[in-house]
């Protein structure tokens, strides 16, 4: 099935660093949507982004729905070791149920 | 409220076997999706229901696997016979209608190991 794609696959950061990531698509969606995955759980949804353009903020997390409708971004500012684990991106169209789930990105935290 | 509910949490059997995973969504979710995640393929969706019904089955791999929903708080997905390339971790998420009907909350999953 088709996949966002989503990049680095992979950060290593030291605590306290801010973060940057970023999540690409071929097509448009009218829905961005950001998941954290910790080991051994399911996702849980951090934000979600209806607009183009939009800035949405959750605490030390922002993201924002690309003007162009194919991409989204996610910064998490001043890190702690429990934002550790995987960030997957979503699209979603209107009267869709279909989410359609980016290939994710790794963070880890050097202590 | 108990989030999504999934059993087991870990499912190893040996190839050829019958695999039964379970799901309770949140109450009064109208919405129940069912997920595979691998490693070379990522989250994907296998069969969504609406209001109990199934809506898209279209990610469903094969006739080796189907999906029921007797009621609003009970969903089964089944692997029946059971091959090592299904060996990954399912997960169910449940979401309400309406505007928020985009906020699928996901379950533990469950880890199935097929030797």
């Amino acid at each position: 099935g088709q996949q966002l794609n989503q990049s680095p696959q992979s950060m290593f950061i030291q605590e306290g660093e801010d973060v940057s990531m970023n999540c690409t698509s071929s097509s448009i969606f009218n829905t961005w949507l950001w998941y954290k995955q910790d080991p051994g759980e399911g996702p849980v949804l951090l934000i979600a982004l209806y607009k183009a353009g939009e800035l949405t903020s959750n605490g030390r997390l922002t993201a924002q729905f690309g003007i162009t409708r194919k991409d989204s971004f996610l910064n998490i500012s001043a890190s702690i070791p429990s934002d550790v684990g995987i960030y997957f991106c979503a699209g979603r169209n209107f009267g869709n149920e279909k989410l359609t789930f980016g290939t994710g990105t790794r963070l880890t935290i050097i202590p | 409220d108990a989030g999504v509910i999934q059993s087991p949490r870990h499912e190893v059997t040996e190839m050829g076997q019958e695999v039964t995973l379970r799901c309770k969504p949140i109450s009064g979710h109208d919405y129940l999706f069912w997920y595979r995640q691998t490693m070379m393929r990522g989250l994907e969706l296998l069969i969504y229901f609406n209001n109990n019904v199934p809506i898209d089955d279209s990610g469903m791999p094969e006739d080796r696997f189907s999906a029921k929903m007797p009621n609003a708080s009970f969903s089964t997905l089944k692997i029946q016979p059971s091959e090592p390339r299904d060996s990954a971790v399912y997960f169910c998420a449940s979401s309400e209608a309406g505007q928020l009907s985009y906020e699928q909350y996901f379950g533990p999953g469950t880890r199935l190991t097929v030797t």
